[in-house]
């Protein structure tokens, strides 16, 4: 069986760091890209991150350039991401997704990030 | 970055209707556009890729057609399970962006 499952999640105040998980099964995970997607509750989706298969590309969105590090290892198939900095217009749900060139064929079921004081 | 404009916002419709949502892209994305169905508390869903090939498992009443910077996702007939947001996204180049969203409603 094919999945994504985020972790990782939780309250956490403003100014402080928080780091997301992605544990990947079910496809050979060191032949994809992969991206953190995320949405604010009751809006739309964001791109926040996306990283190639061996590392050797990333991008991530204007809003969370040099604060947020996205990275990957292979040998446990997981993806993360080390969010510092963090603000009051960072809480949301974060979704983790795998790549295909550019489209996302398949998601986790997102873990929730609130900051807030 | 590439901004993606979804019209209308909110689109009612009825069972066995045929419903068109258009994508518009702030310049040209040639066919590099996805589609996602998302239902409430729940991941998006691919739908159509490169603007016009349908994923997998996803049923022959979706298509999706265009390119350049105007795109549209077609349901030729609405099924009860049809009803949810609807988003493009853009992957010509980084940052990937997506459209605001088309909720689905019943009239």
């Amino acid at each position: 069986e094919v999945w994504l499952v985020e972790s990782g999640g939780g309250l956490v105040q403003p100014g402080r760091s928080l780091t997301l998980s992605c544990a990947a099964s079910g496809f050979t995970f060191d032949d994809y890209a992969m991206h953190w997607v995320r949405q604010v509750p009751g809006k739309g989706l964001e791109w926040v991150s996306g990283i190639g298969w061996n590392s050797g590309s990333m991008g991530y969105a204007d809003s969370v350039q040099g604060r947020f590090i996205i990275s990957r290892d292979n040998a446990k198939n997981s993806l993360y991401l080390d969010m510092h900095s963090l603000r009051a217009e960072d809480t949301a749900v974060y979704y983790c997704a795998k790549g295909i060139v550019g489209y996302f064929d398949l998601w986790g079921q997102g873990t929730r990030v609130t900051v807030s004081s | 970055d590439i901004q993606m404009t979804q019209s209308p916002s909110t689109l009612s419709a009825s069972v066995g209707d045929r419903v068109t949502v258009t994508c518009r892209a702030s310049q040209s994305i040639s066919t590099w556009l996805a589609w996602y169905q998302q239902k409430p508390g729940k991941a998006p869903r691919l739908l159509i890729y490169k603007a016009s090939s349908l994923e997998s498992g996803v049923p022959s009443r979706f298509s999706g057609s265009g390119s350049g910077t105007e795109f549209t996702l077609t349901i030729s007939s609405l099924q009860p399970d049809d009803f949810a947001t609807y988003y493009c996204q853009q992957y010509n180049s980084y940052a990937y962006t997506f459209g605001q969203g088309t909720k689905l409603e019943i009239k």
